[in-house]
């Protein structure tokens, strides 16, 4: 079946080092969307991206869209301590949302 | 800003009873609903789509008959556990799609649901 393949599963990183995210899918995906579930919390929608190649910024997050449309990229430059939480890609493939399996944000103490 | 409250935010039930969940798109009309369960530190797995007036699609897996999805209206969703066992107990989350939205999905708070 069609999956979205998300890693890594957890990443610790210092307060100030940077964070990124990768989802692959097995499918060409007609959007990606981005969500952040802090601890404790629900998922809160970030972002979606459509176009092929298509590069949005949100002030310290850069979310990418590969060329081929499968797969997508969230990066955190200078993370910090409000930016802990799992964050989830979420494709959209043949009218279905798949999920990926989410990325953990740590920051060491 | 499109708002889905989820209720109860917690509850406690003996095995074998029945509970309710309800989740409400407070300022947007919702077409589609979703139904996820999350275990502790583990990722959303979808149980169910369920669009207003039609019969909830299941995914693979999920009893239809143990988790019974009404969306009888535009706002409201409601998800029932039967027949509860302690192996139900879980994180359950909605979300819902705005009709006329770029389909993101806003989130209720979720549900802890302990059966004992």
């Amino acid at each position: 079946g069609q999956q979205v393949m998300q890693i890594p599963q957890y990443q610790h990183v210092q307060e100030g080092e940077d964070f990124t995210t990768y989802c692959n899918s097995s499918t060409t995906l007609s959007n990606i969307q981005w969500y952040k579930q802090r601890p404790g919390g629900h998922p809160v929608f970030l972002i979606q991206l459509v176009k092929s190649g298509e590069v949005k910024k949100q002030k310290r997050l850069t979310f990418q869209f590969g060329e081929a449309k499968k797969n997508s990229s969230l990066h955190i430059t200078a993370t910090q301590t409000t930016d802990v939480g799992t964050y989830f890609c979420a494709g959209h493939s043949n009218y279905q949302l798949i999920w990926g399996a989410g990325t953990k944000l740590i920051i060491k103490p | 800003g499109a708002v889905v409250s989820q209720h109860p935010s917690r509850v406690i039930c003996k095995s074998g009873t029945s509970v309710k969940i309800e989740c409400r798109s407070l300022d947007f009309q919702a077409t589609t609903m979703f139904w996820y369960r999350q275990f502790p530190k583990k990722s959303l797995m979808l149980m169910a789509t369920s669009n207003e007036g039609s019969k909830a699609t299941y995914e693979q897996g999920v009893e239809k008959d143990k988790f019974l999805i009404n969306h009888a209206s535009l706002t409201l969703s409601t998800l029932t556990v039967t027949s509860a066992h302690p192996e139900d107990s879980s994180f359950y989350i909605c979300s819902a799609r705005r009709a006329g939205g770029t389909g993101e999905l806003f989130f209720g708070e979720g549900s802890r649901l302990t059966v004992l």
